[in-house]
């Protein structure tokens, strides 16, 4: 089946730590996007990349990192400097970025104390 | 700048009813796009229904319509004969060249709870 992975589902790290989520894609999707959702908000685009070895800061990029080595791939790193990345991290990905219709992962719910 | 709002936190609703869900937008773009997500209780963000700017007709799909009224920049959704399976959040978004992008911007969710 095709779809977008997300692992893990939980993540707990302490305060300082730098940790990566993953996010993988089989739907042969050239874009790729992440978001972050807190209690009672929309979706806020954290970074979105086009094409391979190419992405591009959202609204709220600061204090995380991302690659695009493989078209498959999308992993999200959440550096040490976002000062409150306790949040539920929502990974999607479309046939080119503007497509309406994005497909979304089940999301990983990150804690940090 | 674009701009989404969702002004109902939460919506309850008995089950078999119909229930409309409000989104107004805001964009200077002439070409845009409206949609709908379903977000149940396990995360996973779910596509609904999309309307185009050009649209002449509201889109329809299954239970779901969309009744777009562009003159009040209004994109509102329709659940008809509503389930316990309804029960999710619901986001309204848009798309649009704004800026050169078409990156879709959210609105902040309507909660929906469909009583038995």
């Amino acid at each position: 089946d095709g779809g977008i992975t997300q692992s893990p589902k939980y993540l707990f790290r302490k305060e300082g730590q730098n940790v990566t989520l993953s996010c993988e894609q089989n739907l042969n999707h050239d874009a790729m996007y992440w978001y972050r959702q807190d209690p009672g908000q929309g979706l806020r685009l954290i970074y979105y990349s086009q094409i391979v070895n190419d992405f591009q800061k959202g609204d709220i990029a600061e204090g995380y990192s991302v690659s695009r080595e493989k078209k498959e791939s999308f992993p999200l790193t959440v550096t040490s400097a976002q000062k409150n990345p306790t949040a539920f991290y929502l990974c999607a990905s479309s046939d080119r970025v503007g497509d309406y219709e994005q497909y979304f992962g089940p999301g990983t719910r990150l804690t940090v104390t | 700048a674009q701009k989404i709002t969702q002004t109902q936190p939460g919506m309850f609703v008995q089950e078999k009813e119909a229930v409309t869900l409000d989104c107004t937008y805001d964009t200077s773009d002439p070409s845009y796009g409206l949609f709908w997500y379903k977000q149940p209780s396990s995360g996973e963000m779910i596509f609904l229904i999309y309307q185009g700017s050009y649209d002449q007709q509201n889109a329809t799909e299954g239970r779901y319509s969309l009744n777009f009224q562009k003159a009040r920049k209004s994109a509102n959704l329709v659940i008809s004969a509503s389930q316990l399976g309804d029960s999710a959040m619901y986001f309204c978004a848009m798309v649009s060249s704004s800026g050169g992008s078409y990156i879709p911007t959210f609105g902040r969710g309507t909660s929906l709870i469909v009583h038995p």
